[in-house]
């Protein structure tokens, strides 16, 4: 069965860190690039990072560029979201996805979701 | 930044078609997605590539994309299909979602 797994999501004070992980199975996962999504309670989706297959392409969205970090271990079929100096507009569930593009590239569609872990960033 | 709109609200009787819409400038030339997002529940794919449907989603689930404009058409919609809806594109290596439209069946 093919399955994304997030955890690592937390309370955390206004400009700590936090890692979030997602550990995949049920496919090859070197072959597919990895996004993170988030959705802030009571709103809609928001794209926030991507990584290729290869882990050698990275992009971010500017709400969390020269903050956030997306990496990923192909040999634990892992990807991480690395997240510094957080704020509370922050806070919100954070979903692991895969994307089905071409071989490794970005810029497919999101075809498989996790079921999210929540951040909440607050003293 | 890049920016795809989308009517907050759309309503349909059981039965009708629901079409739900998502502009963004020259969206045509790109790839278009969509997502069902139901209360509580991840984000589930429906149509991808402006047109193809996943493996497992009904056929009255349909869509299309030119000029501006991505179209997500639901056939004969039925209760189950209440939900929040989004679009989504990539523009210059970045991901871009609608706003979500709530469709509502009544």
């Amino acid at each position: 069965e093919v399955q994304l797994l997030e955890s690592g999501g937390g309370l955390v004070q206004p400009g700590g860190s936090l890692r979030l992980s997602c550990r995949a199975s049920g496919f090859i996962f070197k072959n597919y690039a990895m996004t993170w999504v988030r959705q802030a309670p009571g709103t809609g989706l928001e794209w926030v990072s991507a990584i290729s297959g290869g882990g050698d392409d990275t992009y971010y969205a500017d709400s969390g560029k020269g903050r956030f970090t997306i990496s990923r271990d192909n040999s634990k079929n892992t990807v991480h979201l690395q997240m510094n100096s957080l704020r509370g507009e922050d806070t919100a569930v954070y979903y692991c996805a895969k994307d089905n593009g071409a071989v490794g590239a970005t810029g497919g569609a999101f075809d498989i979701w996790g079921q999210g872990t929540m951040v909440t960033v607050s003293s | 930044s890049y920016e795809l709109t989308q009517a907050p609200s759309v309503s349909v009787s059981p039965g009708q078609t629901a079409t739900i819409t998502c502009s963004g400038d020259e969206l045509g030339d790109k790839y278009a997605s969509w997502y069902q997002q139901k209360p509580g529940q991840s984000p589930l794919l429906v149509i991808y590539e402006d047109r193809m449907r996943p493996s497992g989603i009904p056929d009255r689930f349909s869509g299309s994309n030119s000029g501006n404009t991505a179209t997500l058409t639901i056939s004969g919609t039925q209760a189950m299909d209440e939900a929040d809806y989004y679009c989504q594109a990539w523009d210059s290596n970045t991901g871009v979602f609608g706003g979500g439209t709530r469709l509502t069946v009544l």
